[in-house]
């Protein structure tokens, strides 16, 4: 069946830093690609998506690009800020379009 | 309105006993989702509906849960006899068509089973 892992957490860096949360799928035919964030106490908005292969998704500095020959959907951002600490969840929208959830990673920026 | 609304914010129920969810979808989206969030961030697909129809209810554990979502009344989601293991942060998303849109939630419901 379809799925989505991703890695670990919580990852923890220092203000400024470069962030890379992995990402990677399993699923028949085309999914549509996901990434939510959840900040503390709130509910979940989306973050970017990517519809189709080597589609890239953007927003407030984030990007994750659809890469359908390794089956991932790699998220980043070039210099992140404390106001970024969140979960972050990847996730894909299967042929009846729920969304197939990764586990969450939690993102803790220091100053 | 122009956000997905939930209630109760907070639900505290003792085990067997019954528990109700509301969902109020943003304006003009016809379609429902409702998500279980337990521990450890996992989130599980329950249900979906289209207007007052159910699409997909895979995710849902028949023996004691139910939802609906009629015209002109907030969708609902009731679990009889309700187990500890039921204790999550129940969510309700709601897109405007089918396919693969956005999904907006809203803030979720909390339910303790002691």
């Amino acid at each position: 069946g379809n799925s989505v892992t991703q890695m670990e957490g919580p990852v923890t860096l220092s203000e400024e830093a470069f962030l890379t949360i992995n990402c990677t799928y399993t699923a028949t035919g085309y999914p549509s690609l996901f990434w939510y964030v959840q900040y503390p106490g709130e509910g979940l908005q989306l973050l970017l998506k990517a519809t189709k292969a080597d589609d890239k998704g953007s927003n407030k500095g984030f990007e994750a690009t659809y890469r359908k020959e390794t089956t991932s959907f790699h998220l980043e951002k070039g210099s992140v800020q404390v106001s970024d600490s969140a979960v972050y969840f990847c996730a894909l929208s299967d042929s009846n379009y729920q969304l197939i959830w990764g586990a969450g990673t939690k993102l803790i920026i220091k100053p | 309105g122009e956000e997905v609304a939930q209630t109760p914010k907070h639900l505290v129920r003792g085990e067997g006993q019954k528990a109700k969810l509301y969902c109020a979808p943003i304006k003009g989206h016809s379609y429902v989702f409702w998500y279980q969030q337990v521990l450890k961030n996992e989130f599980k697909f329950l249900i979906s509906f289209q207007n007052e129809n159910v699409f997909d209810e895979t995710g849902m554990p028949k023996e004691r849960f139910s939802a609906k979502c009629l015209p002109n009344s907030p969708c609902s989601l009731e679990i009889q006899a309700t187990k500890l293991e039921d204790s999550a942060v129940y969510f309700c998303a709601s897109s405007q068509s089918w396919g693969p849109y956005e999904q907006y939630f809203g803030p979720g419901t909390r339910l303790t089973v002691t």
